[in-house]
């Protein structure tokens, strides 16, 4: 089955613990994203990669680190996790660059106290 | 950067009802797409949009791309308690890989 995974679903964590959330796709996808999400703000890109060691900033990318060392997996680092990066995480992948439709993983639901 | 506005941000409707989400941009896109989240879950895409003036319909729901194509919007007719979730629109600027965001409308259903 085709899908996006992500690791853990649930977490809560204390400020500055770092801490990383996994993604993995078995699409064979050039394209991942990860996105948060907060009430009233929709899905905002955090970072982008287009291909194996190629990632760049979305538009909240502060507080937040990429890898693409293999082309199923990217991961997301939070090196010292403060309260205002408690959110719900989505990461998401498609195929090329070129407007083709994102599939979704489950979200990772992250509280920072 | 490019901006992507949904209106109206909550729409309560009566089952049966249609109703409309507009979404409209602050440059020209390449492609619009539209995403459903049902509650506690994960946007799911709907369609694409890319031609200038596009109209494509799924069963009950409509989607229209502008003339321009800054705006974009859907129609659901005869509303199901289904059809509860929150759409979100996303566009593609013309010049870049990124998808834009709206902050997407939350759509409840009166019984």
């Amino acid at each position: 089955e085709a899908q996006v995974t992500q690791n853990p679903r649930y977490l809560i964590t204390v400020t500055g613990k770092k801490l990383t959330v996994t993604c993995s796709q078995n699409m064979n996808h050039e394209y991942m994203s990860w996105y948060r999400q907060d009430p009233g703000l929709g899905l905002r890109q955090i970072y982008y990669s287009m291909n194996v060691e190629v990632t760049d900033k979305g538009d909240v990318p502060e507080g937040y680190k990429v890898s693409r060392k293999e082309k199923r997996n990217f991961p997301l680092i939070l090196e010292s996790p403060s309260p205002n990066q408690t959110s719900l995480y989505f990461c998401a992948s498609r195929t090329g660059t070129h407007g083709y439709e994102q599939y979704f993983g489950p979200g990772t639901r992250l509280t920072v106290t | 950067g490019q901006q992507v506005m949904q209106i109206p941000q909550y729409q309560h409707v009566q089952e049966g009802e249609d109703f409309t989400t507009y979404c409209n941009s602050s440059t020209t896109l390449s492609n619009i797409q539209w995403y459903k989240q049902r509650p506690g879950g994960h946007p799911v895409f709907l369609i694409q949009l890319v031609k200038s003036g596009e109209v494509k319909k799924q069963k009950r729901l409509t989607f229209q791309f502008g003339e321009a194509k800054k705006n974009s919007s859907l129609h659901i007719t005869a509303t199901q308690t289904t059809d509860v979730g929150t759409y979100f629109c996303a566009g593609k600027n013309t010049n870049d890989y990124k998808l834009s965001f709206g902050a997407g409308t939350t759509v409840t259903v009166r019984a």
